[in-house]
């Protein structure tokens, strides 16, 4: 089945740590994202890639960075420069992104992370 | 720069009574607008899209939505509510001055009594 995996579905981390999510899409999609969920503000872009080996800072990339190395991997750091790192974490790819602005964003099932 | 609003974060409804769950855009330019519904702990699925073709929009789960440019409004109906469709619903739209990317609305959740 073609699909977008996030791992882990729930993380826990230290204060002062960094911690990486996965994000893997078997669609062959170009471009993926990254949105971070806190109750009652909607989804807000972290990072997007609309090519492999290229990314672009979204509305809210502070504290966060992430590598595009192969089409179909699209791991996020989050920092400990993240203040407020405690959030719901999407994942999402589309077939061309920019060059399509119709393109349907899919999403994964997310990372809930907790920061102790 | 383009924008949503949903009006009301909560809406509550019987079952088998109208849903009309509200989205305002601003956009300078056409826009591409978007519906997407979440369950509790899962990911966003598309429900529809207008993309400037048909102004009435059929989805999945018999839900649709109009779009109404004089009223800059894009709100979703379903004639009859199911246990099933409690969930978050998102409205979006498309960024185009910034590579196509999605702004989305803050949310509405939709409850359904029995």
């Amino acid at each position: 089945d073609g699909g977008i995996t996030q791992s882990p579905k729930y993380l826990f981390r230290k204060e002062g740590q960094n911690v990486t999510l996965s994000c893997e899409q078997n669609l062959n999609h170009d471009a993926m994202y990254w949105y971070r969920q806190d109750p009652g503000q909607g989804l807000r872009l972290i990072y997007y890639s609309q090519i492999v080996n290229d990314f672009q800072k979204g509305d809210i990339a502070e504290g966060y960075s992430v590598s595009r190395e192969k089409k179909e991997s699209f791991p996020l750091t989050v920092t400990s420069a993240q203040k407020n790192p405690t959030a719901f974490y999407l994942c999402a790819s589309s077939i061309e992104g920019a060059l399509l602005s119709t393109d349907t964003q899919y999403f994964g099932p997310g990372t809930r992370l907790t920061v102790l | 720069a383009q924008s949503v609003t949903q009006l009301g974060s909560h809406v509550s409804v019987s079952e088998g009574a109208l849903v009309l769950l509200r989205c305002n855009y601003s956009s300078s330019v056409p826009p591409y607008l978007f519906w997407y519904v979440q369950y509790p702990n899962q990911g966003l699925q598309l429900l529809l899209k207008y993309t400037s073709a048909a102004t009435l929009v059929k989805g999945i789960n018999g839900f649709e939505a109009e779009f109404k440019k004089s009223e800059t409004s894009f709100h979703l109906t379903k004639p009859s509510a199911h246990m099933s469709d409690a969930a978050e619903y998102f409205c979006a739209v498309s960024d185009r001055g910034s590579q196509g990317n999605l702004i989305f609305g803050k949310g509405t959740k939709l409850s359904v009594k029995p």
